[in-house]
């Protein structure tokens, strides 16, 4: 059964800062992952894709990587923002999405 | 693009009542929809999964009975909750997306925060 463990559980930062975000995951047998924020009560934004044939993905100042044999993946943010500020979840895919309790970010000015 | 609206957003109802919540995907058409349950301070848990023509597969322990999910066409999916009681209680999610799963983001909706009295 997989588990997916998101660390830290939540992070506060002042803005400029760069973050690092991470997921582990303990079945390595995974199509892709997938990164998402979520904005409090509200549904999921998607940020990032990856096969499982991909090392990283970017988009803009996110950068994710995944290392699938040792269940790992990280979500990067440069220069972090207070708009930035929600929670991330990972998400890898084996025949269903399997969703982390997620990191709580707070940028604050 | 790749827009999912789910309505509606909020529903507080009296114990016993039926409760139907829409998924629509707006800009592109969605083989497949997810219903997810989210219960306070927890990840989200899949429900079920929809094709649209198809009868629901439910995830193990939720009631199919009870989770009624209809996927008439392939914009719109509809998740309805019977006789709902306080347990009940969640917010509820959906997700669609398009061509062969598992290669394809799922693109979610904004949820339903369900409050049963």
């Amino acid at each position: 059964k997989q588990e997916v463990t998101q660390i830290p559980a939540a992070l506060s930062v002042p803005e400029g800062e760069n973050l690092v975000l991470n997921c582990s995951f303990t079945d390595s047998a995974i199509y892709n992952l997938q990164w998402f924020r979520q904005d409090p009560g509200k549904g999921l934004t998607s940020l990032l894709l990856i096969q499982s044939s991909q090392r990283e993905q970017t988009s803009g100042r996110l950068n994710a990587s995944l290392d699938k044999s040792s269940g790992r993946s990280t979500l990067y943010i440069a220069a972090s923002q207070p708009g930035d500020s929600a929670t991330y979840l990972c998400a890898p895919w084996a025949d269903k999405l399997i969703f982390g309790t997620g990191t709580r970010l707070q940028v604050f000015p | 693009g790749a827009v999912v609206s789910q309505h509606p957003s909020r529903v507080i109802c009296k114990s016993g009542t039926s409760v139907k919540i829409e998924c629509r995907s707006l800009d592109f058409q969605a083989t497949t929809m997810f219903w997810y349950r989210q219960f306070p301070k927890q990840s989200l848990m899949l429900m079920a999964t929809s094709n649209e023509g198809s009868k629901a597969t439910y995830e193990q322990g939720v009631e199919k009975d009870k989770f009624l999910i209809n996927h008439a066409s392939l914009t719109l999916s509809t998740l309805t909750v019977t006789s709902a009681h306080p347990e009940d209680s969640s917010f509820y999610i959906c997700s669609a997306t398009t061509g062969e799963i598992g290669y394809q983001p799922q693109h979610f909706g904004d949820g339903t925060r369900l409050s049963i009295l």
